[in-house]
C-alpha cells in the first residue's frame, strides 16, 4: 500500500472549517483514501473513504486532487469534540489490513 | 449499533504470565483484528483473522498467538508477557472486503 504524509499538528478555532491535508503521491490506480478519527481513550473511527472524486457525508467532506496524489478531509463547523488524532490511509479497496500512520492531531480552540 | 467489545479497559501483568485479551463483535463480521498503539508508532497490526479457526500474521506477530473459535470471538493470547509488550491493544471488525472497520475502546496492558 502507498504511503502517506500528514502534518503532525494543526489547531483550528471552533466553528471554523478545519481543512486537514494528506500526501499520497505514490497511489496507484485501484488504492482508495481512507480517513479516521481516534478521539482520546477511544479505538479510531470510520469516517469517509474515496477513489478519485470528492466525498460528502454527515461527518466530513474529502477532496481529491485531479491526479490523486494529495487530499484534504474537511470538517465544515468544528466543534471541540472534533478534537482528535486524524489519520489519512492509503488502500486497495477490499484489502481489509489497514496501516496507520501517526497522524494528524487536530485540536479545536474554544 | 456495531458493538465491539473488549473484556478489559485497563491490565497489569507480571513478567512471564499468560495473559489473554478478549474481543467480541456483534454484527457477524467475518474479519478481526488486533492492533497494538504505541506513542509516536501509531497503530501496528499484529494479527488478524477473515474466519473462524483462520488467521494471518500482520505486521509485529513476535510473542503473540490468536485463537477464533467462535466468529464473534477473536483472542489475542501473550505466552509469556514481556514488559516491552506493555502498550494499549485494540481489537477491530468488519466484513469481508470492507475496509470500514469498527474498533473496541482498548485495552491498556501493563506487564511489571
Amino acid at each position: 500500500d502507498a504511503k502517506t504524509t500528514q502534518p503532525t499538528s494543526m489547531d483550528c478555532a471552533e466553528g471554523r472549517a478545519a481543512n486537514l491535508p494528506c500526501n499520497h503521491s505514490t497511489i496507484s490506480g485501484n488504492e482508495y483514501v481512507y480517513w479516521y478519527r481516534q478521539i482520546h481513550s477511544q479505538g479510531p473511527q470510520y469516517i469517509i473513504h474515496g477513489l478519485k472524486n470528492n466525498e460528502t457525508n454527515e461527518m466530513a467532506s474529502l477532496i481529491i486532487t485531479e491526479d490523486r496524489k494529495s487530499s484534504t478531509l474537511i470538517l465544515p463547523h468544528a466543534t471541540l469534540r472534533d478534537t482528535a488524532v486524524y489519520y489519512c490511509i492509503v488502500a486497495s479497496f477490499g484489502n481489509e489490513k489497514l496501516t496507520f500512520g501517526t497522524g494528524t492531531r487536530l485540536t479545536i480552540i474554544p | 449499533d456495531v458493538k465491539v467489545t473488549q473484556s478489559s479497559r485497563y491490565l497489569v501483568k507480571r513478567t512471564g504470565e499468560k495473559v489473554f485479551l478478549e474481543c467480541v463483535q456483534d454484527m457477524d463480521h467475518e474479519n478481526m483484528f488486533w492492533y497494538r498503539q504505541d506513542p509516536g508508532l501509531g497503530l501496528r497490526l499484529i494479527y488478524f483473522s477473515y474466519d473462524v479457526k483462520m488467521k494471518e500474521k500482520g505486521d509485529i506477530p513476535e510473542g503473540y498467538s490468536v485463537s477464533r473459535e467462535k466468529k464473534e470471538r477473536f483472542s489475542l493470547i501473550l505466552e509469556s508477557a514481556s514488559t516491552n509488550q506493555t502498550s494499549m491493544y485494540l481489537c477491530a471488525s468488519s466484513y469481508l472486503s470492507d475496509t470500514e472497520a469498527f474498533f473496541g475502546q482498548g485495552t491498556r496492558l501493563t506487564v511489571v
